[in-house]
């Protein structure tokens, strides 16, 4: 079965902290996101990465960074959290690029205070 | 530039009635188009896909869409709800090549006994 998994469920983080959301998937999957839910907003695109060591940004970049050293795991950094990053982060891999088909993680729930 | 909207974002429904969700979408080449849901404190789970085959796709759990390229529409369809369908539904569009997918708000389905 295809697996995407976050490392963390739940954080609290205080503003001005620096943030590591780790994802890893087991699927040999090339490509790998990071999207925000927020309530009404629906998904957004954060990063993606179609190889390792690429990265690509995505719709709202702005306070974010990512880092694929290996194939299976991509992370998201808040290099300083802020009260506005307070969100749900899902990571999501995908085989291919042409049929684009996602497979998600459970999510991150992230609080800054 | 592509995009997604989906109308409604709650809908509720009685146990047994039909289940319709509305999805409208622009992309300036033939779609992939997709649903997936979320379950309270999950991931997105794929629910079905479009992929410039049959019109007409069957998914997961009953559930059914049909691709109208003359309404750019791809709504989403069960003949008969049960409560453990209560959840968030997303639409999402890929264009052709490196696009990734663009999710639209969401509609939250609410199934009343």
């Amino acid at each position: 079965d295809v697996k995407v998994t976050q490392s963390s469920r739940y954080l609290v983080k205080r503003t001005g902290e620096k943030v590591f959301l780790e994802c890893v998937q087991d699927m040999d999957h090339e490509n790998m996101f990071w999207y925000r839910q927020d309530p009404g907003l629906g998904l957004r695109l954060i990063y993606f990465s179609y190889d390792v060591k690429m990265k690509e940004k995505g719709d709202i970049p702005e306070g974010y960074s990512v880092s694929r050293e290996k194939k299976e795991r991509f992370s998201l950094i808040l290099e300083s959290a802020s009260t506005n990053q307070t969100s749900m982060y899902l990571c999501a891999s995908s085989l291919t690029t042409a049929t684009g088909e996602l497979f998600f993680g459970e999510g991150s729930r992230l609080t800054v205070l | 530039a592509q995009s997604v909207t989906q109308l409604g974002s709650h809908v509720s429904v009685s146990e047994g009635a039909l289940v319709l969700l509305r999805c409208n979408y622009s992309s300036s080449v033939p779609p992939y188009l997709f649903w997936y849901v979320q379950y309270p404190n999950q991931g997105l789970q794929l629910l079905l896909k479009y992929t410039s085959a049959a019109t007409l796709v069957k998914g997961i759990n009953g559930f059914e869409a049909e691709f109208k390229k003359s309404e750019t529409s791809f709504h989403l369809t069960k003949p008969s709800a049960h409560m453990s369908d209560a959840a968030e539904y997303f639409c999402a569009v890929k264009g052709g090549g490196y696009s990734t997918l663009t999710f639209g708000k969401g509609t939250m389905l609410l199934v009343s006994p």
